[in-house]
């Protein structure tokens, strides 16, 4: 089945950007998506990439996707302390909406 | 705005009891889930539902059993609540189709004492 991999923890002090990784073993994603957890929540979903794109940006996120490295990677310009959750990444292997498979996500942590 | 509601944030719970969890939507999805969450070792997948009446197992179903009678409301029952089933538990639906992900409820954290 699908593996996707997540370093597990990223600092950045405020006002750097942030870059997140995430790798996966499966290229049959049609849809890859990025969610943010914050203390104490659910998650919600961020952005979503088309895997017939390299690139999307939505105001301070950006998100690349390298399908020959099978890397997708979430950067967050001008990082706030409000930035500071944990951040997942999820693959749609059969491109159903009905069995996602995230990563073990990435805490983020923005120091002032 | 659409919705997932579970029933409860908080749940404090003895050894041995039966619980209840309860997640509701409101946006006529046909699939439902329910995830636990712990700390490094990250989201894994109890049980889904693709339709009413239907349920499938997922990665660790052992202890857990669920319910789904209705289209909106999915619940998750630990039969008999050990300690090690302290936990953060996650319920998600989605449409049936790719492209919309997953909506996800707030959570409720259980400790079972």
């Amino acid at each position: 089945g699908e593996d996707v991999e997540q370093s597990l923890f990223l600092s950045v002090r405020e006002g750097d950007s942030s870059v997140i990784n995430c790798t996966y073993t499966d290229s049959s994603s049609t849809y890859l998506y990025w969610y943010k957890q914050e203390p104490g929540a659910g998650l919600q979903l961020l952005t979503y990439i088309f895997s017939n794109m390299d690139m999307k940006q939505d105001q301070r996120l950006t998100v690349l996707l390298n399908k020959k490295d099978k890397h997708l990677s979430l950067r967050i310009a001008d990082t706030q302390t409000g930035d500071s959750a944990i951040y997942f990444c999820a693959l749609d292997p059969n491109n159903a909406g009905n069995m996602l498979t995230f990563g073990g996500g990435t805490r983020l942590m923005v120091k002032p | 705005d659409v919705k997932v509601t579970q029933s409860s944030r908080y749940l404090v719970k003895r050894t041995g009891e039966k619980v209840f969890l309860e997640c509701v939507q409101d946006m006529d999805h046909e699939n439902m889930f329910w995830y636990r969450q712990d700390p490094g070792l990250g989201l894994r997948l109890i049980y889904f539902s693709y339709d009413v009446k239907m349920k499938e197992k997922g990665d660790i179903p052992e202890g857990y059993s669920v319910s789904r009678e209705k289209k909106e409301r999915f619940s998750l029952i630990l039969e008999s609540a050990s300690t090690n089933q302290t936990s953060m538990y996650l319920c998600a639906s989605s449409p049936g189709q790719g492209g919309y992900g997953y909506t996800f409820g707030s959570g409720t954290r259980l400790t079972v004492v």
